[in-house]
């Protein structure tokens, strides 16, 4: 069973850009999904099939994946992008979701 | 615009049983797959189970394995879970969610979630 490990959090300026990884056994074979949460709110999608962006979400967020390790990239950090962030993959028969990261902004 | 509305999470005591209800509008039910995902309050996410399009294929977390079970009713655009055998560890917020992609609940990402519905699980 597929294991993805997400940092607890990461920190980061406003206008800086903040890295979130998730890493997995050979998962940059897998699509990769990410999910943004806010207090109280249901997640949203940010970012699918790696480094796909749904219909609203900005440039700024933007995935890569190879290796053992999927990337979800913020660029020009702004203090609505505080949030929880969850990386997704399907492991075969099963949804499987990264531990999350909080993103804090400075 | 695209809804999905919980409804049926309450308190239980540890064996006791629990129906979920999600009614979505919005889309048309019957082409997508659909999925419980569930959310201790302050922890991370974890899919629950998952549903294709008609009803005739159907995954489990290995937490909920021959415990709870999924099923729909396209006619009345609703999905349910049935929960059985609850455990103080099945207590955690559930949302209702929908696939992005038509047909199955495998090969897509959620595209829309519900607000939840809590279940509590305590003696």
């Amino acid at each position: 069973s597929n294991v993805l490990t997400q940092p607890p959090s990461v920190s980061v300026a406003p206008g800086k850009t903040a890295r979130i990884s998730c890493g997995g056994n050979n998962i940059g074979s897998n699509s990769v999904h990410w999910y943004q949460q806010k207090p109280g709110q249901a997640p949203i999608l940010v970012i699918s099939y790696k480094s796909d962006r749904p219909s609203g979400i900005p440039e700024r967020f933007s995935g890569s994946n190879s290796g053992n390790t999927a990337t979800l990239t913020i660029s020009r950090v702004e203090a609505g992008d505080e949030a929880d962030y969850y990386c997704q993959v399907w492991d075969g028969d099963h949804w499987v979701f990264g531990g999350g990261t909080k993103l804090t902004v400075l | 615009e695209v809804q999905l509305v919980e409804s049926g999470g309450g308190v239980r005591r540890p064996g006791g049983s629990l129906r979920l209800s999600c009614v979505a509008s919005g889309f048309s039910f019957d082409d997508f797959g659909m999925s419980w995902v569930r959310q201790v309050p302050g922890k991370g996410l974890e899919w629950v189970s998952g549903i294709n399009w008609n009803g005739d294929s159907t995954g489990y977390a290995g937490s909920v394995k021959g415990r709870f079970t999924i099923s729909r009713d396209n006619a009345k655009n609703s999905l349910y879970l049935q929960m059985n055998s609850l455990r103080a560890e099945d207590t955690a917020m559930y949302y209702c969610t929908k696939e992005l992609a038509r047909w199955d609940y495998s090969n897509s990402p959620i595209d829309y979630w519900g607000q939840g519905t809590l279940v509590t699980v305590s003696s």
